[in-house]
């Protein structure tokens, strides 16, 4: 079975700042990973995706993230935050052809300082 | 416009009546499921469905009914609502590459 763990619930950064939040998976088999952002009162918006080839990943609004196999990592960057930033983000391992079962990470409520 | 839509967006209901949550996607997908998110918990799965009369659990199935009578509906019912289904639902709808969100339903059972 797989799983997801997102270090860090709750991450604050100034604005201008780099951005890094970490994830970490877990798969007896390769994974599909993804990155999700969700606003206040709304649905689950896709920023990125690694399914395979690059290992380095861009999404949008100017975040990427990379796979990194040997550590099992799929930690996401953005050089310079944004006040428009602030979301919680959300990462998924899949391992379904489908992508019909999506295991989610618990979240991290990332919080740009002016 | 590829869209997942679920009605209603928010409802407040009593222990015990039966609810259903619809669910429908206009991007021919084969895949879809429900998810619910808690408060420190992500979303976890209740239900999925790789196909027309195909469904399956998923990690938090207790309480929930689904069924895939058409391939872009997938309605999530509860048969007998009890407070601790008191949640933010999503429905998804998912190709080999992606899956799809829609804006979740608010569900309050009192």
């Amino acid at each position: 079975a797989q799983s997801v763990t997102q270090l860090g619930s709750h991450v604050s950064v100034s604005e201008g700042a780099l951005v890094l939040l970490r994830c970490n998976y877990s798969s007896s088999v390769p994974p599909y990973l993804f990155w999700y952002v969700q606003y206040p009162n709304q649905g689950l918006q896709l920023l990125l995706k690694y399914t395979t080839g690059a290992t380095l990943v861009k999404g949008i609004n100017g975040f990427e993230a990379e796979f990194k196999k040997s550590e099992t990592s799929f930690h996401l960057t953005k050089p310079s935050a944004h006040m428009s930033d602030a979301a919680e983000y959300f990462c998924a391992v899949s391992v379904g052809f489908g992508n019909e079962k999506l295991t989610f990470g618990t979240g991290t409520r990332l919080t740009i300082i002016p | 416009e590829a869209q997942v839509t679920q009605n209603p967006r928010y409802l407040i209901t009593v222990t015990g009546k039966k609810l259903t949550v619809t669910c429908s996607q206009n991007m021919n997908h084969e895949y879809m499921s429900w998810y619910r998110q808690d408060p420190g918990l992500g979303l976890r799965q209740i239900y999925y469905s790789m196909n027309v009369e195909v469904t399956d659990k998923g990690d938090v199935p207790e309480g929930y009914k689904v069924s895939r009578k058409e391939k872009r509906n997938f309605p999530l019912i509860l048969e007998s609502p009890s407070p601790n289904q008191t949640s933010l639902y999503f429905c998804a709808s998912a190709s080999a590459t992606e899956a799809f969100f829609g804006q979740g339903t608010r569900l309050t059972v009192v």
